[in-house]
């Protein structure tokens, strides 16, 4: 199992150019998330699919569309890049199973270093 | 608003003394606390997960306590190793989502 791929591991982007991120899980998990790490800010959540089918907004969606596209990929998209944007984003996966305390663990990918300039 | 609170400063210790980190809330009632460890260039990993209405977790040398009343968790490491220097991040659980904490980095020099 590769657990939670993510690509690309690098991306320069110009302010304004438009970009994909994407995020693939193969331990057949229900819910799929999206966050960015930035220093001294943490990890803040941009938006999540609980289920195939689902998208809702997280703490810092604005700037951002996400697309789950079947039960193992979860998009991120960038319409119009800003510097603000610049950060390393996240993808993570958790299975969700009314009752079952392991459930709640989410797994991550390694990550997407994005810069825009 | 809630808000999650960990020592900002690093934290150095010398191998083989106990490492004790801290997780603060405010404005939440978790029915989880997780804590995770972040290397540098990598992706947090799950350690721990503590319920409400459980004082203390143990896996090997990580202890986990969860005081709903003081709104505290203190994260320790037994007998630390260099191995365990790293980013600890603590979250609180919500049915569907997790809240970060900032982290707080741990140094064990040999």
């Amino acid at each position: 199992n590769a657990g939670v791929t993510q690509t690309p591991k690098f991306q320069v982007l110009k302010t304004g150019q438009s970009m994909t991120l994407q995020c693939a899980q193969d331990m057949n998990h229900n819910s799929m998330y999206w966050y960015r790490q930035d220093p001294g800010m943490g990890l803040r959540l941009i938006y999540y699919s609980a289920s195939e089918g689902t998208t809702d907004k997280g703490e810092v969606p604005n700037g951002y569309n996400v697309s789950r596209l079947n039960k193992r990929e979860f998009s991120l998209r960038l319409e119009s890049a800003a510097p603000s944007q610049t950060s390393v984003y996240f993808c993570a996966s958790r299975i969700l199973a009314v009752g079952a305390l392991s459930s709640y663990e989410q797994y991550f990918g390694p990550g997407t270093r994005l810069t825009v300039t | 608003s809630q808000k999650i609170e960990q020592n900002s400063e690093a934290l150095n210790i010398q191998e083989g003394k106990t490492a004790t980190l801290t997780c603060n809330y405010t404005n939440y009632s978790p029915a989880y606390l997780q804590w995770y460890r972040q290397d540098p260039g990598r992706g947090p990993v799950f350690l721990l997960l503590i319920r409400e209405n459980e004082k203390e977790k143990r896996k090997e040398r990580l202890k986990v306590t969860f005081d709903t009343t003081l709104k505290q968790s203190l994260f320790h490491i037994t007998a630390s190793q260099p191995a365990d220097s790293a980013t600890y991040l603590c979250a609180l659980s919500g049915y569907s989502t997790l809240t970060f904490g900032k982290g707080t980095m741990l140094l064990v020099s040999p």
